[in-house]
């Protein structure tokens, strides 16, 4: 059974750069895309963006110029860095695998498996 | 933001059936996925695709589509199906992932 486990630095001054990595375990890396997703406290999810193991990338559009996704395929890990935080930031970020399929007669992605959440403060 | 819409809040009885929708552009051309969220926890996958539930997912939980519309529907909701949830699809440009805004389910 995939798990993903998920660990960075929790506590951020303004400015300063958010890293964050997730490995995974217990399942196959190459053949899927992999996702990281922020949740304000007391707000909705947002996604950041995604990558393959070849290391294709796609980001939200409002944070492409801030965000840097990378993936390690020896160590079956991939991670974030989001530079020049602000208290906006300020979030759980979750990574999630991301599966792409034809089922009936549209296209389908989703994301099947989650990590359990990294908290993110950035306070001066 | 989100190119998703949700209703804000929604509430059932218990026992009774309860439909939560999602609006969308992208959605004709892209199936919604369904997500519950507890407090302090992360999402949880319950329905993807024209009507899939993962293993482990009761099937009191379905889904469908039509034109810019998906509904996640409850048919006897349970208390513990009080939560959070969320639909997510790939945005028009098909290059980028979208969440609604989040629909919170009370069951009375």
């Amino acid at each position: 059974q995939v798990q993903l486990q998920q660990w960075g630095a929790g506590l951020l001054k303004p400015s300063e750069t958010l890293s964050l990595t997730c490995a995974v375990y217990g399942g196959s890396f190459s053949g899927y895309y992999w996702s990281w997703i922020r949740q304000p406290p007391g707000k909705g999810l947002e996604w950041i963006g995604e990558i393959n193991h070849s290391g294709s990338t796609n980001y939200n559009p409002s944070l492409k110029s801030r965000v840097t996704i990378s993936v390690d395929t020896s160590k079956n890990q991939f991670s974030l860095k989001l530079s020049s935080v602000t208290a906006a930031d300020t979030a759980v970020y979750y990574c999630a695998r991301e599966l792409r399929l034809r089922l009936g007669e549209l296209l389908s992605h989703y994301m099947d498996v989650w990590g359990k959440g990294t908290t993110v403060t950035v306070s001066s | 933001s989100s190119e998703l819409t949700q209703d804000p809040a929604v509430s059932v009885a218990l026992g009774q059936t309860v439909r939560i929708t999602c609006q969308g552009d992208s959605l004709r051309s892209y199936y919604a996925s369904w997500y519950q969220q507890k407090p302090g926890q992360a999402p949880v996958l319950v329905i993807y695709g024209k009507n899939n539930r993962p293993s482990g997912i009761p099937d009191r939980f379905s889904g469908s589509s039509s034109g810019n519309t998906a509904s996640l529907t409850i048919t006897g909701a349970q208390a513990e199906d009080e939560a959070d949830y969320y639909c997510n699809s790939r945005d028009s440009s098909g290059n980028h992932e979208g969440f609604g805004g989040g629909t919170k389910l009370t069951v009375l």
